[in-house]
């Protein structure tokens, strides 16, 4: 089955760092860009960072720029996102998504849960 | 890197129609052709429904369709169905290989 199946989420104090992993099968991995996508607790979803298929160019939003950094391994078919410096208003549950075309996201894993608290 | 603006809520009677839509800038949605549109079920993982702005994905019912106009977007579920009850998301291209998503609304099936 196509998937995404992302892992590492979990509970962090402020100012921790934290790394989420994302496992793609079924698909050639090293012909897509990547998204991670975030979605703050009843909130909508935001967009987080792309990185493109040979991990060469990435790209961030603003409010995640010099703290997270988004990195792949085609080799072991897997996305990551290395979040540091958290702060409370990173609490969300954080997808990592596909797009079929510029900004299609056709896949997303099922997501993993970051809480951000003391 | 403002989000899209979205209506909160809208509603319909099942067998009606119903229009979202998705304001942004010349930035993003004005300037390209790359709208596309989600759906998104209470704990689920949202699903793709609508493509550069009105393409729609293998298996997605011809109920959805979408359109655009200068720097609005629009979703258009027709004929209303229980299961359409959702939250859907715009989403834009905005440029230098970043992309942004509409605020959200809530759709209910009255």
């Amino acid at each position: 089955e196509v998937q995404l199946v992302e892992s590492g989420g979990g509970l962090v104090q402020p100012g921790g760092s934290l790394r989420l992993s994302c496992a793609a099968s079924q698909f050639t991995f090293n012909r897509y860009w990547m998204t991670w996508v975030r979605q703050a607790p009843g909130k909508g979803l935001e967009w987080v960072a792309n990185i493109n298929e040979g991990g060469s160019d990435k790209y961030y939003v603003d409010s995640v720029k010099g703290r997270f950094s988004i990195s792949r391994d085609n080799a072991q078919n897997s996305l990551y996102l290395q979040m540091n410096s958290l702060r409370a208003e990173d609490t969300a549950v954080y997808y990592c998504a596909r797009p079929y075309s510029r900004n299609a996201f056709d896949l997303w894993g099922q997501g993993t849960m970051v809480t951000v608290s003391a | 890197q403002s989000a899209l603006t979205q209506p909160p809520s809208a509603s319909g009677s099942p067998g009606q129609s119903v229009t979202i839509s998705c304001t942004g800038t010349t930035s993003d949605v004005g300037g390209y052709n790359y709208v596309s549109w989600y759906q998104q079920h209470p704990g689920k993982a949202p699903k793709l429904m609508i493509y550069e702005v009105n393409k729609r994905p293998s298996g997605v019912p011809d109920r959805f369709s979408g359109s655009k106009s200068g720097n609005t977007a629009s979703l258009t579920v027709s004929g209303l169905q229980a299961e359409d009850e959702a939250d859907y998301y715009c989403s834009s291209y905005a440029g230098t290989n970043t992309d942004v998503f509409g605020t959200g609304t809530k759709v209910s099936v009255l």
